[in-house]
């Protein structure tokens, strides 16, 4: 069965320092791995997905996961943290493309202080 | 293009009573997903419509939950009667096949509070 575990419900940085929150995995089968964030009173919205392509995935807002099969890792980074980039981020994992439901983590909230 | 809706944004009832959510998907998606977050674990999937039709049901809690979607457009999820543990965060999501797979959108999702 699929899984994925997030470390760190709560992760607090600076603005303008890295930001890096942490996804690993569980799959029998080749992954399909997305990142999604919530921001206050909206619906989640797609920052990334990794679907065996590269390896390293460019997504919105200038994040970016990098899949890394040894480790069952999809974790995801930005080089500088923004006020706007204060929400809740998680991971998710589908055995597949065609629709099948994403399993996900019990989320991340990042907080940006000045 | 208008997004997923999903309404009401809050619904506070009490033990025993009905509740329906409502699901506007993204016109032309024929995937339409239902999930629940219950405070404090993961998001977790319910049920997966492809037009009218249940593709996979595997998530529904038990049978005091009946989802439907009528002529493959909105959807409704209805619990009868609501008990204490049905409290949560109900999200929709909508979905249509692509060249880059099938991204689902979500909805901001409805708040049950359940007295």
């Amino acid at each position: 069965a699929q899984s994925v575990t997030q470390l760190g419900s709560h992760v607090s940085v600076s603005e303008g320092a890295l930001v890096l929150l942490r996804c690993n995995y569980s799959s029998s089968v080749p992954p399909y791995l997305f990142w999604y964030v919530q921001y206050p009173n909206q619906g989640l919205q797609l920052l990334l997905k990794y679907t065996s392509a590269a390896t390293l995935v460019k997504g919105i807002n200038g994040f970016e996961a990098e899949f890394k099969k040894s480790e069952t890792s999809f974790h995801l980074t930005k080089p500088s943290a923004h006020m706007s980039d204060a929400a809740e981020y998680f991971c998710a994992v589908s055995e597949d493309q065609a629709g099948t439901a994403l399993i996900f983590g019990k989320g991340t909230t990042l907080s940006v202080s000045s | 293009e208008a997004g997923v809706t999903q309404f009401p944004s809050h619904s506070v009832i009490e033990k025993g009573q009905t509740v329906t959510l409502r699901c506007d998907p993204i016109s032309g998606h024929d995937n339409l997903y239902w999930y629940r977050r219950v405070m404090g674990k993961e998001i977790k999937f319910l049920l997966h419509f492809v037009k009218e039709s249940k593709q996979d049901e595997s998530g529904m809690p038990n049978n005091r939950f009946l989802a439907e979607r009528t002529g493959g457009t909105y959807s409704t999820l209805k619990v009868q009667p609501a008990e204490l543990e049905d409290s949560g965060v109900y999200f929709c999501a909508s979905s249509q096949s692509s060249r880059q797979g099938y991204i689902q959108y979500f909805g901001a999702g409805t708040r049950l509070s359940v007295l």
